[in-house]
């Protein structure tokens, strides 16, 4: 069975620091692997996927994620956050294109000035 | 593209009343959509998996009689939460996919129900 752990639910940069969101992924077959963000009351926004074509994935504001099969992972960074980048943030794998995604719990993203 | 929309946005209603949930597809034909249901500050829970013309898969632990879903359409799924109560007081996410055998989920804006 799929899972994926997000270790920390919350993580504090400050602003301009580097931003780095773990995520390591359980999978019995080649994993598809997304991230999300939430802003407050608010849906899911796709940040960017990985879909077995370049293991370095990048996507919207200027996040990146890095697939790495012998570690399992699939960690966010960004070089510089920004304060709007102040949200829940969660990592989600697909096995198939016949089941639902599989989330994490969420990591929450604070910005300090 | 891919844009999801829900409507209502927020709703509140009194205990015993039913609500529905709307979920369309703005741009594509989404022939599989979801629907979640999230707790303040957690992660998302899916309640059951909706494909145009057929019966809801539900997951484990949620009432089909008390969720009904239909997707009657290509751009369009409901959630009704019939005879509701607080505890079903919650934040409502559906996402769809663009294919079948697609891995993307697009997500909606969510409806915030909250049961008096």
């Amino acid at each position: 069975a799929q899972s994926v752990t997000q270790l920390g639910s919350h993580v504090s940069v400050s602003e301009g620091a580097l931003v780095l969101l773990r995520c390591n992924y359980s999978s019995s077959v080649p994993p598809y692997l997304f991230w999300y963000v939430q802003y407050p009351n608010q849906g899911l926004q796709l940040l960017l996927k990985y879909t077995s074509a370049a293991t370095l994935v990048k996507g919207i504001n200027g996040f990146e994620a890095e697939f790495k099969k012998s570690e399992t992972s699939f960690h966010l960074t960004k070089p510089s956050a920004h304060m709007s980048d102040a949200a829940e943030y969660f990592c989600a794998v697909s096995e198939s294109g016949n089941t639902p995604l599989v989330f994490g719990k969420g990591t929450r993203l604070s910005v300090i000035a | 593209g891919a844009v999801v929309s829900q409507h209502p946005s927020r709703v509140i209603c009194k205990s015993g009343t039913s609500v529905k949930i709307e979920c369309r597809s703005l741009d594509f034909q989404a022939t599989t959509m979801f629907w979640y249901r999230q707790f303040p500050k957690k992660s998302l829970m899916l309640m059951a998996t909706s494909n145009e013309g057929s019966k809801a898969t539900y997951e484990q632990g949620v009432e089909k009689d008390k969720f009904l879903i239909n997707h009657a359409s290509l751009t369009l799924s409901t959630l009704t939460v019939t005879s509701a109560h607080p505890e079903d007081s919650s934040f409502y996410i559906c996402s769809a996919r663009v294919a079948v055998g697609a891995y993307t989920q697009y997500f909606g804006p969510g409806t915030r129900l909250t049961v008096l």
